[in-house]
């Protein structure tokens, strides 16, 4: 069966830095393209992060402090987040990016929270 | 960078038929996708590319499109089908990825 199952959430102090992780089965995550989507209390979706074919996006408002990684000897894609802020507060999911020109997401895992506060 | 824009809440009588609708200039060069989010759950993929239904998603839903507008289709309402929904597409430069506000659905 193909999961997706994230970890490394918690409570971190402003500037405070995190690794979460999203470790999947099923499927080799190096032949993937993968996204790291949150979603701040009570609001919609963002993707914050995408390696996609080597190349790696992130949004305006996580550059410079996240990085996506991934690791195929242990099958596993990351997000090291640094320099947090309040407004980083969310549940992160981690999902598997197909289609060739229109892309989609077809496996989510169930998300980790990460909240930042002092 | 690109938007997507989504109505905040729709609501539908059971049984019967409702659209959600996205607009966005993506659309104009790819197509979208929608999902569906049950409170304390990640996102369900319901309908891909031009109108693909995973497995498992039942075929009252579809898909559509025209110009600069997607659209998810229900097409006899379920109480199960009450939900958050929202449709995301490659932002127009094909970088990354973007999502609507989501569509909260009720369905009375």
């Amino acid at each position: 069966e193909v999961q997706l199952m994230e970890s490394g959430g918690g409570l971190a102090q402003p500037g405070g830095s995190l690794r979460l992780s999203c470790a999947a089965s099923g499927f080799i995550v190096s032949s993937f393209s993968l996204t790291w989507v949150r979603q701040a209390p009570g609001k919609g979706l963002e993707s914050v992060s995408l390696v996609n074919s080597g190349s790696t996006y992130y949004a305006d408002s996580v550059k410079g402090r996240f990085t996506i990684s991934r690791d195929s000897s242990k099958n596993t894609l990351f997000l090291e987040m640094n320099n947090l802020r309040p407004d980083d507060t969310a549940l992160y999911f981690c999902a598997r990016l197909r289609g060739g020109s229109d892309w989609f997401l077809d496996v989510w895992g169930r998300g980790t929270l990460v909240t930042v506060s002092s | 960078s690109s938007q997507l824009t989504q109505d905040p809440a729709v609501s539908v009588a059971l049984g019967q038929t409702v659209r959600i609708t996205c607009q966005g200039d993506s659309f104009r060069r790819y197509y979208g996708s929608w999902y569906q989010q049950k409170p304390g759950q990640a996102p369900l993929l319901v309908i891909y590319g031009k109108d693909n239904r995973p497995s498992g998603i039942p075929d009252r839903f579809s898909g559509s499109g025209s110009g600069d507008t997607a659209s998810l289709t229900i097409t006899g309402a379920q109480a199960e089908d009450e939900a958050d929904y929202y449709c995301n597409s490659r932002d127009i430069s094909g970088n990354h990825l973007i999502f609507g506000g989501g569509t909260k659905l009720t369905v009375l």
